[in-house]
């Protein structure tokens, strides 16, 4: 294991609601990924970090946000969930960076918005 | 815009088979392919990588071809196993990059 621990593991909220995903590494990484993973399109970018209130937007950005306040936790908000936002949310840390980064991925998080 | 393109969907071969899984990539800039493995429940692990200076990488089983010119690369498991049964990734990046752009995901199921 990489030393990666999501919380929650499994949330069903409702519509409209505030939901946050936690991520926390006791690897001491630099860069800290959120991906969602959906039937037919694979893993796709959320957010990432690259260190303490260093973030950016990814693939998929519209309907999240993103915060890193500490090396070891990298937090991703829904402000308002929405039925398409029922995924599948990996967080993910890579250490050296480039070049040819390894990455490595948490167990995920099963969200349900309903 | 998909950006890499994977196939077959899913897989079904038996014990003992060579099942291929292909992908394609539109950004020449590319420069690092890594493939990921994924069992049901678990988050997706490095299985083996390969940069397009070589047209064919090895590690035990799996088997990384690359061609440049195509634009194309693809994953061979050798003597395939029931346990080799799992979701299958095809990713890119630029070497120097620090994102990857998945491939859809191929379902391989490895019959007894």
């Amino acid at each position: 294991d990489a030393g990666i621990t999501q919380s929650p593991r499994h949330k069903v909220t409702e519509t409209g609601t505030p939901v946050t995903l936690r991520c926390h590494q006791t690897e001491n990484h630099r860069y800290m990924y959120w991906y969602r993973q959906d039937p037919g399109h694979g893993l796709r970018l959320i957010h990432y970090s690259y260190g303490v209130k260093d973030t950016d937007k990814g693939e998929v950005s519209d309907g999240y946000s993103v915060s890193r306040s500490k090396t070891e936790d990298f937090l991703l908000t829904l402000e308002s969930a929405t039925s398409s936002q029922t995924s599948v949310y990996f967080c993910a840390i890579s250490g050296t960076g480039p070049p040819g980064n390894t990455i490595y991925f948490g167990e995920g998080s099963w969200l349900t918005v309903v | 815009q998909q950006q890499v393109k994977q196939s077959p969907q899913s897989l079904i071969v038996q014990k003992g088979g060579i099942p291929i899984i292909n992908c394609a990539y539109e950004n020449t800039a590319f420069d690092y392919f890594p493939w990921y493995q994924q069992f049901p429940g678990k988050g997706p692990a490095l299985l083996i990588a390969i940069r397009p200076d070589v047209s064919e990488k090895k590690e035990g089983r799996f088997t990384i071809s690359f061609n440049k010119s195509a634009k194309q690369f693809s994953l061979h498991i050798m003597d395939s196993q029931p346990g080799d049964s799992a979701t299958y990734f095809c990713a890119a990046s630029m070497y120097a990059g620090n994102m990857l752009t998945f491939g859809g995901g191929t379902r391989l199921m490895v019959k007894p």
